[in-house]
């Protein structure tokens, strides 16, 4: 157990609509990491936010949006669904970016 | 910019046998460099890390050595199991880019 959290574990839902991924940091942890993965382009690197405030952005379309709430959750937004969205979104957290990250265990979104 | 570059899988083998996953890097400053690990239906796992030029990680019978001069983080273990049986990811970070991930090297290891 990584000691991070996401809900949901799957998700189904249609194209066209809007979802949010939870992610919930380790204790103690600033960073938090969103990626994508899919199986035929790997794990991408989508967002990072480090104590409230985007730190870097990696290949996130515009339809896709995140947030680092005070006591350091994250939610990832995305919108207007396509099939193409479909595939397992991680959330990692680290104390810095120094540091390693640890990961969640993922959310499987499917749309149908 | 910073990338990593692992060999292609999917890499079987038999229980028992030497592994070696290929990984070279291409960076500006002096990256930390990380091998993690994705168990089927799991998120990745940190398995080794090293944070400097010759560094040598090491965890469950795998290691890794941090070669400047040739831009390699290997992965290599002695004996593989049939629990080893992932997909592998080489990784780098330093603190002026996010970090990088590879491909993905998929093993199986058969009985």
């Amino acid at each position: 157990d990584s000691g991070v959290t996401q809900t949901p574990k799957h998700l189904i839902t249609a194209t066209g609509q809007r979802v949010t991924l939870r992610c919930s940091p380790r204790s103690g942890d600033l960073s938090v990491y969103w990626y994508q993965q899919s199986l035929d382009q790997g794990l991408q690197f989508l967002i990072q936010y480090y104590n409230g405030e985007e730190r870097a952005k990696g290949n996130i379309l515009e339809r896709f949006s995140a947030q680092q709430f005070p006591d350091l959750h994250s939610e990832l937004n995305l919108s207007s669904l396509e099939l193409g969205d479909s595939a397992l979104y991680f959330c990692a957290s680290s104390r810095s970016d120094l540091y390693e990250q640890y990961f969640g265990p993922g959310t499987r979104l499917t749309v149908t | 910019g910073n990338s990593v570059t692992q060999m292609e899988g999917p890499v079987t083998l038999s229980e028992e046998a030497f592994l070696t996953i290929n990984c070279t890097y291409t960076a500006t400053g002096y990256p930390s460099l990380f091998w993690y690990v994705q168990y089927p239906g799991e998120g990745l796992q940190l398995l080794l890390k090293a944070t400097k030029a010759d560094d040598k990680g090491s965890n469950k019978g795998f290691e890794a050595t941090y070669r400047k001069e040739t831009t390699s983080f290997h992965l290599e273990k002695g004996s593989v199991q049939v629990s080893d049986s992932a997909v592998y990811f080489c990784a780098l970070s330093d603190p002026d880019n996010d970090m990088r991930f590879g491909a993905g090297t998929r093993l199986t290891v058969k009985p």
